[in-house]
């Protein structure tokens, strides 16, 4: 049952562009969604959330939009560094329940 | 910056066997979880536990799990006899104050749990 998807697995981006990852979600009652940020050997990294009563929170680099009538998330990173290269998860809560809903990651890799 | 420690960082064991896996979460949070990532797929959330009792757990988290906050600090996942399908990296997190309140989880750098 997968409630979050990440439709891309991989992404490349070059230096100083924008890098645009999406997420998309099933559940309506999702009303807190975060994206995480993983370097291989490490645990997921928190970098941004948003909650559903917000359309786009921003902070530094990295800015997150909502789209409740569309299911639909993105993080935007500009400009991207090359150190942004991670794999990046989206993950969804819901009032209901104490568990986040992880997306399967997005590989960024930012070319110098 | 205070971080969420995992031990050991790589666990072999024979299938069959009983593996704890440990954790040590920031010291003021009050909400613990378990998650698992088996290789190449989602993270997925196994259990979540306050004050001293499981508050959530899904569909994976069986009878052959179990948690344990055995004292102050540590917060423990148990698998009593491992199957090879247990293979996966599992991350504990923790959290200041429950999902209502929006906060994010800390996660550590994981334990992979490889069953021959």
């Amino acid at each position: 049952d997968q409630q979050v998807k990440q439709n891309s697995p991989s992404l490349s981006v070059q230096e100083g562009r924008i890098s645009i990852l999406n997420c998309d979600y099933t559940n309506s009652m999702f009303d807190y969604f975060l994206w995480y940020k993983k370097y291989p050997a490490e645990g997921p990294t928190f970098l941004i959330s948003i909650s559903s009563i917000k359309d786009k929170n921003e902070d530094g680099r990295f800015t997150v939009f909502l789209n409740k009538s569309a299911k639909h998330l993105s993080l935007h990173i500009v400009p991207s560094q090359p150190g942004d290269s991670a794999v990046y998860f989206c993950a969804a809560s819901a009032w209901t329940g104490n568990q986040f809903y992880f997306g399967t990651g997005t590989s960024l890799t930012v070319i110098p | 910056e205070p971080e969420v420690t995992q031990t050991p960082s790589h666990q072999v064991t024979q299938m069959g066997q009983e593996v704890i896996l440990r954790c040590v979460p920031i010291s003021n949070h009050l909400y613990f979880y378990w998650y698992r990532q088996i290789l190449g797929q989602k993270v997925e959330f196994l259990v979540s536990f306050y004050n001293n009792e499981i508050s959530e757990k899904s569909e994976i988290f069986d009878d052959q799990f179990s948690v344990e906050r055995p004292d102050g600090s540590n917060f423990t996942l148990k698998i009593r006899s491992t199957k090879l399908e247990d293979s996966a990296m599992y991350f504990c997190a923790s959290s200041a104050l429950d999902i209502y309140s929006n906060q994010p989880q800390h996660f550590g750098d994981g334990t992979r749990l490889s069953i021959l």
